[in-house]
């Protein structure tokens, strides 16, 4: 079965300091991924996705993720956080149970980086 | 810029009530989704639509219906409100690709009394 584990529930982070939200992923055919965020009371949006090609992904806000096939992971990045980087971040894989373009979502991962 | 709209931010309603939420879309995507969002389990896709009149199941279709009468517009209906229902619900919509980008919804937030 298809799967995304998000394995932290919350991190904190001090502002400046690099960040790492974790993603680990089980599917069954080449592994569609994608990273969005949540800010408080809003719905989701886009980060960045990795489809094929580079391993690293660059995407909105100065997020990046690093997609890693053997440690089935993709794990998202910056290199200094922001104080208003603070928001719920859900990674998803595509569903290849599904229908083209299902998503299956992570639990989310609450970031939070304090002055 | 793609636009997702959802037909209220807040919702408040009374248990066994009939619920309508809609969600519209302007880039002419052919998947719709409905999700739910509650604390500690994520979204749960509840139903979605890949073209006018077509819908299908998700993991948590039950106590919900759908209908999808043009393209641009998919409605979520709960057709007897219960206190679990109450949730955040979210909206999307992509093209008919795999490899496609979710646009969301700026979300309902239901409550059910």
């Amino acid at each position: 079965a298809q799967s995304v584990a998000q394995p932290e529930d919350q991190v904190n982070v001090a502002e400046g300091n690099p960040l790492t939200v974790k993603c680990t992923y089980s599917v069954s055919g080449n592994p569609y991924l994608f990273w969005y965020v949540q800010y408080p009371n809003r719905g989701l949006q886009f980060l960045l996705k990795y489809i094929t090609g580079d391993n690293l992904v660059k995407g909105s806000y100065g997020f990046e993720a690093e997609f890693n096939k053997s440690q089935t992971s993709f794990h998202l990045k910056k290199p200094s956080a922001l104080v208003s980087d603070s928001a719920l971040y859900f990674c998803a894989v595509r569903d290849y149970g599904g229908s083209q373009g299902n998503l299956i979502f992570g639990k989310g991962t609450k970031l939070s980086v304090k002055p | 810029d793609v636009k997702v709209t959802q037909s209220s931010r807040y919702l408040v309603k009374r248990t066994g009530e009939k619920v309508f939420l809609e969600c519209v879309q302007d880039m002419d995507h052919e998947n719709m989704f409905w999700y739910r969002q509650d604390p500690g389990l994520g979204l749960r896709l509840i139903y979605f639509s890949y073209d006018v009149k077509m819908k299908e199941k998700g993991d948590i279709p039950e106590g919900y219906s759908v209908s999808r009468e043009k393209k641009e517009r998919f409605s979520l209906i709960l057709e007897s409100a219960s206190t679990n229902q109450t949730s955040m619900y979210l909206c999307a919509s992509s093209f008919l690709v795999s490899t496609d980008t979710q646009y969301f919804g700026p979300g309902t937030r239901l409550t059910v009394l």
